[in-house]
């Protein structure tokens, strides 16, 4: 697509539910960031993806959440028995791999969750 | 460990008067730094990156080993230009890692 496409781009969700975002990255993007964005703290990472390369699962702040990449396209951020915590906005990003320091990222306009 | 540090939370100045938003960094290779922005209801977006040198819509930024600094500059704001402002670092092109390391922000406002 033109540009890197997040859904839903709002979600209101209760404690203890499952949330899934979903990411659909530029064409071609061979590499796939995940980030959080929060008052006060940030773009804290979390997850990349890196070709068929196993991802770098680093920066997941715990056990409930998760991540995959089917097909080497389409990612899908899932966070577990939600906390109120868990609340920011999820943001995913794409590049060439080999082209973070030419081009740098292109960020898709994010999912604002909030845990009710 | 933080690789990058924007000190400033918040800054304010005046339409016309220069502003400078400071961002150090830590890594011992030699790293690739970017300034990305986020205007009001927008994208995050690249802004400008160090390894072009170029100025954007007034701004520039110069990397300072000595230092570990990449500030950001522009001798005369603009209104236009309130948004939050990140600094962000690449460990370079012979890395094989594709990450971006990103201050916590700055949040830019210029008042009339």
């Amino acid at each position: 697509g033109a540009g890197v496409s997040q859904s839903p781009s709002n979600k209101v969700t209760e404690k203890g539910k499952d949330v899934e975002l979903r990411c659909d990255p530029i064409s071609g993007h061979t590499a796939l960031y995940w980030y959080r964005q929060s008052l006060g703290q940030g773009l804290e990472f979390l997850i990349y993806f890196q070709g068929n390369s196993a991802p770098d699962k680093s920066g997941l702040p715990s056990d409930r959440f998760s991540a995959e990449r089917t097909g080497g396209s389409v990612s899908t951020l899932t966070i577990q028995r939600t906390q109120q915590e868990d609340s920011a906005v999820y943001l995913c990003a794409s590049s060439l791999l080999w082209g973070v320091v030419d081009y740098g990222y292109t960020f898709g306009s994010g999912t604002r969750l909030t845990v009710v | 460990a933080q690789r990058v540090t924007q000190p400033e939370k918040l800054l304010s100045v005046f339409k016309g008067a220069p502003v400078e938003l400071k961002c150090n960094y830590s890594y011992s290779g030699s790293p690739e730094l970017f300034w990305y922005v986020q205007y009001s209801r927008q994208r995050l977006q690249l802004l400008l990156r160090h390894i072009s040198r170029e100025s954007i819509k007034g701004f520039t930024a110069d990397l300072n080993k000595g230092e570990t600094s990449f500030h950001l500059k522009k001798p005369f704001a603009q209104e236009e230009d309130s948004a939050m402002y990140y600094c962000a670092l690449s460990e370079g092109r012979g890395s094989t890692l594709g990450r971006l390391y990103f201050g916590r922000g700055t949040q830019l406002t210029v008042w009339p």
